[in-house]
């Protein structure tokens, strides 16, 4: 199965900035996630990722508060744009490798305050 | 609308004891089922997972039941250890035609499992 390194593993950011999550994967992958654990919640879907176009969003995510890219097939970024504290949470990278289950990175502990 | 439940916040079982964890779905469309567990400051890891057209999967000391009439699944673990100690995920999604898509995934909200010794 394919590595995931997610960067960075925690940061924390003053409201109103902005925070750019690295996921890279050593090898070639169709389908890469991005999801959300808010404290004490489960993991939630933000987006999928799509390589060479526009993210595909969730109901109640949008590209101006969460813009995703993924230039090619083993690297995407999520950012959390113009922080709140409501924006603490785990955020998780997940990819799709056609022969496996969907496996995740460790994920990065964003604390906004 | 929380298509996914697991009714059970926590559960405590002895070592060597089975530990049953349970979660429930609404959405008839979900035709797989995955369960993940989770370690603290760690990423959800793949347990083990069931296609809607199986009742049962077993690996090692892991089963999973799956119960369509009743949008009921479980996991089982026997004998429990006390490294199995960690959040438990049920997980739905949907296969995609002409292909499988496993990553776009419904949550449940999770079981503490504390296995003592």
């Amino acid at each position: 199965s394919a590595v995931i390194s997610q960067k960075p593993s925690r940061d924390i950011c003053q409201r109103g900035t902005s925070l750019t999550i690295q996921c890279q994967v050593d090898s070639q992958v169709t389908m890469m996630f991005w999801y959300r654990q808010q404290p004490g919640q489960s993991l939630t879907l933000i987006a999928t990722a799509n390589q060479g176009s526009e993210a595909t969003y969730e109901s109640g995510f949008v590209i101006d508060k969460f813009p995703i890219s993924r230039p090619n097939l083993t690297f995407s970024t999520l950012t959390v744009s113009n922080m709140s504290p409501e924006d603490s949470s785990i955020y998780l990278c997940s990819v799709e490798d056609r022969t496996t289950e969907a496996f995740f990175g460790q994920g990065t502990r964003l604390t906004v305050v | 609308d929380q298509q996914v439940k697991q009714n059970s916040p926590s559960l405590s079982v002895q070592e060597g004891r089975i530990s049953i964890l349970n979660c429930d779905y609404t959405n008839s469309m979900f035709d797989y089922f995955l369960w993940y567990k989770k370690y603290p400051a760690e990423g959800p890891t793949f347990l083990i997972s069931i296609s809607s057209i199986k009742d049962k999967n077993e690996d090692g000391r892991f089963t999973v039941f799956l119960n369509k009439s009743a949008k009921h699944l479980s996991l089982h673990i026997v004998p429990s250890q006390p490294g199995d100690s960690a959040v438990y995920f049920c997980a739905a999604g949907r296969r995609w035609a002409g292909g499988t898509s496993y990553g776009k995934l419904t949550f449940g909200q999770g079981t503490i499992l504390t296995v003592h010794p």
